[in-house]
């Protein structure tokens, strides 16, 4: 157990629609990452938030967006969702940069049908 | 932007023999890493590697940073079937990067036959 939670495991939903992943980072941790994991591009980073704030951004759609709340959680919103946004999403989180203390959640798999 | 060229994509072995992959890059990295990723979980760190030259093992695991911090080889032994799963190397650059820091190979799928 990573100490970062990921929900919900599982998501299927149509194109078109709107969804909300939500991760909580271990204790203690102040930055959270976002990632895509899809079948023939490997691990694609997203966005980093650090403290409530945006620090980096990926490779990251329009459609897409997050936040991270007061309390440190994060969500990521897809919207206008298409075929090739099903994937697996990954959520990481470190006390500050990406680096070896950084620990990964177990992921959200998004079907889009 | 900076890439990660992972070999070989799979691997297909029989258990008790040895494994090697590697990383390359056009680009320096001052940190690299290691992951194994099993079915349904998130990467999980192995190993990490934050000199050039630097050899650091974890029991059946050895992985070396590359001299020119451009590459990095990770080698399993005596494989066992618990070693399935797909392994991903990953180099840190510098802070503050589009990347966020940490860039991700696209991974070598292994396969261990009992």
């Amino acid at each position: 157990d990573s100490g970062v939670t990921q929900t919900p495991k599982h998501l299927i939903t149509a194109t078109g629609q709107r969804v909300t992943l939500r991760c909580s980072p271990r204790s203690g941790d102040l930055s959270v990452y976002w990632y895509q994991q899809s079948l023939d591009q490997g691990l694609q980073f997203l966005i980093q938030y650090y403290n409530g704030e945006e620090r980096a951004k990926g490779n990251i759609l329009e459609r897409f967006s997050a936040q991270q709340f007061p309390d440190l959680h994060s969500e990521l919103n897809l919207s206008s969702l298409e075929l090739g946004d099903s994937a697996l999403y990954f959520c990481a989180s470190s006390v500050a940069g990406l680096g070896p203390d950084t620990a990964f959640g177990p992921g959200t798999r998004l079907t889009v049908l | 932007g900076q890439q990660l060229n992972q070999s070989p994509q799979s691997m297909f072995i029989q258990e008790g023999e040895d494994v090697s992959m590697n990383c390359t890059s056009s680009s320096i990295f001052n940190t690299w890493l290691w992951y194994k990723q099993e079915p349904g979980e998130g990467p999980v760190l192995l190993i990490a590697l934050y000199k050039a030259g630097e050899l650091t093992s974890n029991g059946r695991l050895t992985a070396q940073f590359g001299i020119t911090r451009k590459d990095s080889f990770l080698n399993i032994s005596a494989s066992i079937p618990s070693d399935v799963g797909i392994y991903f190397c990953a180099g840190q650059g510098d802070y503050g990067g589009s990347q966020g820091n940490l860039i991700f190979g696209k991974g070598t799928k292994l396969s261990v036959k009992p």
